[in-house]
């Protein structure tokens, strides 16, 4: 089956610093990956996405590489804020109609 | 364009009440999919629905949960005879068709239940 494996949470980083959530997956056949952005008291949105191996998603800032050879899609952003402060989740979907989700990792961005 | 609709927003039931979640998806868009999100977890996948059909109904549980799609109105999930373990917060998307390497799912605000 499916399965999306997030880098644990909680994150706590200071203003500016670089941040790395890691995801891995396995999936069968070739998935569409997915990184969401959930802030409190919110649903679930989009923050980027990549269809193929090498794609890279990009979204305010943030990227994502999908790296077919690792399993991978992990999340990147050089300089956070304040206002990214916010739960991270690694998706994938397989065509199937249904995605599958990581656990989450909550971020906490300190001034 | 309206996004994606839930309500109610915050819902309290007493055990062995039932539950009923409303889903209206983004116009035009004709599949909607739930996902419970228990406390500090992800979210898992229930159901996907499309008008009238039932396409995937494999992370539903074998009892007490039901979910429709009506050809006019929203979507409904139903959970009869709550118990405390159906706690959550209870997601609805939708996207504009349900095949596609490319399709995105618009989340709702989601549905907080709280079983007393």
């Amino acid at each position: 089956g499916n399965s999306v494996t997030q880098m644990e949470g909680p994150v706590t980083l200071s203003e500016e610093a670089f941040l790395t959530i890691n995801c891995t997956y396995t999936a069968t056949g070739y998935p569409s990956l997915f990184w969401y952005v959930q802030y409190p008291g919110e649903g679930l949105q989009l923050l980027l996405k990549a269809t193929k191996a090498d794609d890279k998603g990009s979204n305010k800032g943030f990227e994502a590489t999908y790296r077919k050879e690792t399993t991978s899609f992990h999340l990147e952003k050089g300089s956070v804020q304040v206002s990214d402060s916010a739960v991270y989740f690694c998706a994938l979907d397989t065509n199937a109609g249904k995605s599958t989700f990581g656990d989450g990792t909550t971020l906490t961005v300190k001034p | 364009n309206a996004g994606v609709m839930q309500n109610p927003r915050h819902l309290v039931r007493r055990r062995g009440q039932e539950a009923r979640l409303r889903c209206s998806p983004m116009k035009g868009h004709s599949h909607v999919y739930w996902y419970r999100q228990l406390p500090e977890e992800g979210l898992k996948f229930m159901v996907y629905l499309q008008k009238e059909n039932i396409i995937d109904e494999s992370g539903m549980p074998k009892e007490r949960f039901s979910a429709e799609f009506p050809k006019e109105g929203p979507s409904i999930l139903r959970i009869q005879q709550v118990v405390r373990g159906d706690s959550a917060a209870y997601f609805c998307a939708s996207s504009p068709t349900g095949t596609g390497l490319d399709i995105e799912q618009f989340f709702g605000p989601g549905t907080r239940l709280t079983v007393l």
